[in-house]
């Protein structure tokens, strides 16, 4: 199973764009990169996920590397309520189910 | 994105007895169903994986006896969690995925048990 490595945590200012790094060098060609997170005592929020393309949506856009071992989220225009728990999750599968085991994610913080 | 319920939010027990957790997929069929456990500070970890109409899958060192997992339907799964203790008390989130496997995983609000 691919693992994912986050730094603990990072700050940023409110206004400028939140660059959140996650490194996943043992990645598989048809394993997904996918991004959620947690706000304190909430249930985690999807946010964006991709496989080889760059993607965007309307909360974040989502580099992916062209070795495909590390990508990066981007929060465009970061706000106080984009403060959370990122979690960079790759998606494993076992016995046909497709799960997401997290790890320990980077503890973001907006600062006014 | 789909909206995943749970129900209650919160429940505080006396040690001893069983507590039902409900989750509930609202706009889309739920072919396969997830509970995660998670202690204060900590990340989630998950407990089983479940398919509707089979039996839960659990993870290694997660009770199959203790936490009792029924996905009866494509839009409800419960966690029961019986003869619960302090030790059990955390907050469980369900988690819900439609019929393909590429389809995205959504997660519910969590429910904070509290036991005595």
């Amino acid at each position: 199973d691919a693992k994912t490595t986050q730094p603990t945590s990072m700050d940023c200012a409110e206004g400028r764009a939140a660059n959140l790094p996650c490194n996943h060098s043992t990645i598989s060609g048809n394993e997904y990169v996918y991004w959620y997170r947690q706000i304190h005592s909430q249930g985690p929020q999807y946010i964006i996920h991709g496989l080889k393309n760059n993607e965007t949506n309307e909360m974040a856009s989502l580099i992916i590397t062209e070795d495909r071992k590390s990508s990066t989220l981007i929060l465009p225009h970061a706000t106080l309520r984009d403060t959370a728990v990122y979690y960079c999750i790759v998606r494993v599968a076992n016995q046909g189910a497709q799960k997401l085991v997290f790890g320990q994610g980077t503890r973001l913080t907006i600062n006014p | 994105g789909a909206v995943v319920s749970q129900h209650p939010s919160w429940v505080i027990c006396k040690s001893g007895t069983s507590v039902k957790i409900e989750c509930r997929s609202l706009d889309f069929q739920a072919t396969t169903m997830f509970w995660y456990r998670q202690f204060p500070k900590q990340s989630l970890m998950l407990m089983a994986t479940s398919n509707e109409g089979s039996k839960a899958t659990y993870e290694q060192g997660v009770e199959k006896d203790k936490f009792l997992i029924n996905h009866a339907s494509l839009t409800l799964s419960t966690l029961t969690v019986t003869s619960a203790h302090p030790e059990d008390s955390s907050f469980y989130i369900c988690s819900a995925r439609g019929q393909r496997g590429t389809d995205t995983q959504y997660f519910g609000p969590g429910t904070r048990l509290t036991v005595l």
